[in-house]
């Protein structure tokens, strides 16, 4: 059970990278996954919702997706301030619990 | 300004207690209930559970139960955390977050004899 992240990606600026979170029929597959995004010593920034759709002042470079038990996020023109860590989360209707993802660190090359 | 304002660092030993406040501000405060996610140093988010505002009701994670409390005062739109037994491996940010979309700045723990 978890959501599982690669814990790292690298990406050169201006190109598009795509994250991505496994989980399961219990979490995102029938609740979805939201996005965060965290700066060191910063508290996380949610990029997107459980329903895919982007809160308001959050670019439109942040796209993201789900298929099945994966979900996807993919940042498009990558900018030097996207290099932080990534979380994906979902609700757990199996364990009654709120799951995050082990994080993906992001590098802009 | 909607948001969530948390209590200063603190510093305490092994076996020691830590209580941990998060008062809410610009929204209703009665219509979300308001997680408590720790990280510890280099670490990914972990949900610690939630409250609910209007019964006081909880509901805490596996690993948690029975060392963590949350309790609130509606009258000040406070939410608080306490840490019972404390080892070092409680040595963490704590963040009281209403849902994904409003976090507060957190809150260093650190636990050392």
């Amino acid at each position: 059970a978890g959501l599982t992240q690669p814990p790292s990606v690298s990406k050169g600026l201006r190109e598009t990278a795509t994250l991505t979170c496994a989980g399961d029929s219990n979490n995102v597959a029938n609740q979805g996954a939201a996005w965060l995004q965290q700066h060191q010593g910063h508290p996380p920034k949610l990029l997107s919702y459980r329903n895919n759709s982007r809160p308001s002042g959050i670019s439109e470079r942040f796209s993201a997706s789900r298929s099945g038990t994966t979900a996807s996020l993919t940042i498009s023109g990558l900018q030097p301030e996207d290099e932080a860590d990534y979380y994906c989360s979902a609700w757990d209707t199996s364990l009654n619990a709120w799951l995050f993802g082990g994080g993906s660190r992001l590098t802009v090359l | 300004q909607v948001q969530l304002l948390q209590s200063g660092a603190q510093m305490k030993k092994p076996g020691a207690s830590v209580k941990v406040s998060c008062k809410a501000s610009g929204y209703n405060f009665m219509a979300h209930y308001m997680h408590w996610i720790r990280q510890a140093p280099g670490r990914g988010l972990k949900w610690m559970g939630w409250i609910n505002p209007i019964t006081g009701g909880t509901n805490l994670a596996e690993g948690f139960q029975g060392r963590v409390t949350m309790t609130l005062n509606t009258a000040t739109s406070t939410v608080y955390m306490e840490l019972n037994r404390l080892t070092s491996d409680d040595t963490a940010v704590y963040f009281c977050a209403r849902g994904e979309n409003l976090w507060g700045h957190g809150t260093l723990i650190t636990v050392s004899s």
